[in-house]
Parts: C-alpha cells; sequence; structure tokens
C-alpha cells in the first residue's frame, strides 16, 4: 500500500495568492483528517470527513480556509486569500473510524511557507 | 479545553542512555496514542494504553498509563540514533471525540 499521498510536499507562495494543498488517502479508509502543526501550537485538527462527509470543521481558522471531498480518494484543502500567519505543515491522516480515534495514517505532510 | 503538556520540551542524549518523557493533563482521557514524528515525516502511532495503569511494551520501549488517566510516560532503555525524533502523545477529547495532541518531546540521540 502506498499509504496516504500528499502534494506538493513544499509550498512557497506570496501572500494573498491561493493555495491548493492535496491528499490521496489508503483505499478503504473511510475517514479523513486535516491536521496543521506548528511550533507554537503542536499538531492542530482542522476538519474531519466521514464517508466524504464534512463531519467537523471547528478546527478550521478562518472563512479564508476550505476543504473538499468529491470522492473516497481525493480531498484539497484550499486557503484563499493566504497570509504569513498561514505558514505551517499541512497533514493529512486517513483511518477506518469511526470513531475518529481509531489509528490515523498520516501523509508526509506539505510545507507551506507564505511570504 | 483538554490540554496534554508534554516534558521535557527537548532532549538530548548519548547513545546508550536511558530516557523517560512525560505526558500531563488536568483532565481524564479514555485513552491515549504515542507517536514517533521523524524528520520530513508524518507522525505514526507507537501505542494505544486504554486502562489505568496500564503498561506496554514495545522492545525498548515501555509505555505507562496513569491510574487516573491523567498521565502516561514513554521509557526508553539503551537509547539509539534511530530513536531520534518527535514523540507525541494525543488523548481522546472533547465533545467531539477528536485526538488532542500534545506539543511533543524532541528527542536526539548522539553516536
Amino acid at each position: 500500500d502506498a499509504g496516504v499521498i500528499q502534494s506538493p510536499r513544499h509550498e512557497v507562495t506570496e501572500m494573498g495568492q491561493e493555495v491548493t494543498l492535496r491528499c490521496k488517502p489508503i483505499s478503504g479508509h473511510n475517514s479523513l483528517f486535516w491536521y496543521r502543526q506548528t511550533m507554537m501550537r503542536g499538531l492542530e485538527l482542522l476538519i474531519y470527513f466521514n464517508n466524504n462527509v464534512p463531519i467537523d470543521d471547528s478546527g478550521m481558522p478562518e472563512d479564508r480556509f476550505s476543504a473538499k471531498m468529491p470522492n473516497a480518494s481525493f480531498s484539497t484543502l484550499k486557503i484563499q486569500p493566504s497570509e504569513p500567519r498561514d505558514s505551517a505543515v499541512y497533514f493529512c491522516a486517513s483511518g477506518q473510524g469511526p470513531p475518529r480515534s481509531d489509528e490515523q495514517y498520516f501523509g508526509p505532510g506539505t510545507r507551506l511557507t507564505v511570504t | 479545553t483538554q490540554l496534554l503538556e508534554q516534558s521535557p520540551q527537548f532532549l538530548s542524549i548519548q547513545e546508550g542512555e536511558n530516557l523517560t518523557v512525560y505526558c500531563n493533563s488536568s483532565s481524564v482521557f479514555s485513552s491515549l496514542q504515542w507517536y514517533r514524528q521523524e524528520p520530513g515525516e508524518g507522525p505514526v502511532l507507537l501505542v494505544t494504553v486504554v486502562t489505568g495503569g496500564e503498561v506496554k511494551k514495545l522492545k525498548r520501549l515501555t509505555f505507562q498509563f496513569g491510574d487516573a488517566r491523567k498521565d502516561s510516560s514513554l521509557h526508553i532503555t539503551a537509547a539509539q540514533p534511530g530513536d531520534t525524533g518527535l514523540y507525541l502523545c494525543a488523548g481522546i477529547g472533547g465533545s467531539q471525540g477528536n485526538l488532542i495532541f500534545g506539543k511533543g518531546t524532541k528527542l536526539s540521540v548522539k553516536p
């Protein structure tokens, strides 16, 4: 199994630009999570999908962030417009839950730098 | 808000030494998980502890869940350079049952 696939691995963009991060979960997993990791705040859950439906988006910081899961094998996290404070590593994880606390398999992450 | 505090934040030791890292909270968790994250990679689950007082061993790693299910520890015996990484604890919390992560302990084992 290829594991969770994320692209791009690194993204550098200017403030105000739109950024789209992509994730392909492990086949057969029906839960998908987007996390953000920073030194200051650690690993934070942004949004949780189950069977392609957003269940909990309470961690999405503001309206500039949006996430979609059009099918079981693909999800996107979009930031528009991006700001320097969005710089972080963004992880996608998938699992076989619910419960959402079941083992989660993380992708390698996308390191986003907004200048 | 349920928080998990991990200590120490950083730890640098020589190969062969023993070490213990801690994960503490003022809240009760139904279970705790420990992850290891290597540079440039995502976290990987090491173990889940469920019962208060539970001890689990994974080769040279020993995990313990506190009796009151508010804290946990990870002990590594005879550390090796391959143990280098960020160790994260995570508990199920909040009204939604999400995983809440600590900020981690960054371990460096020098040969």
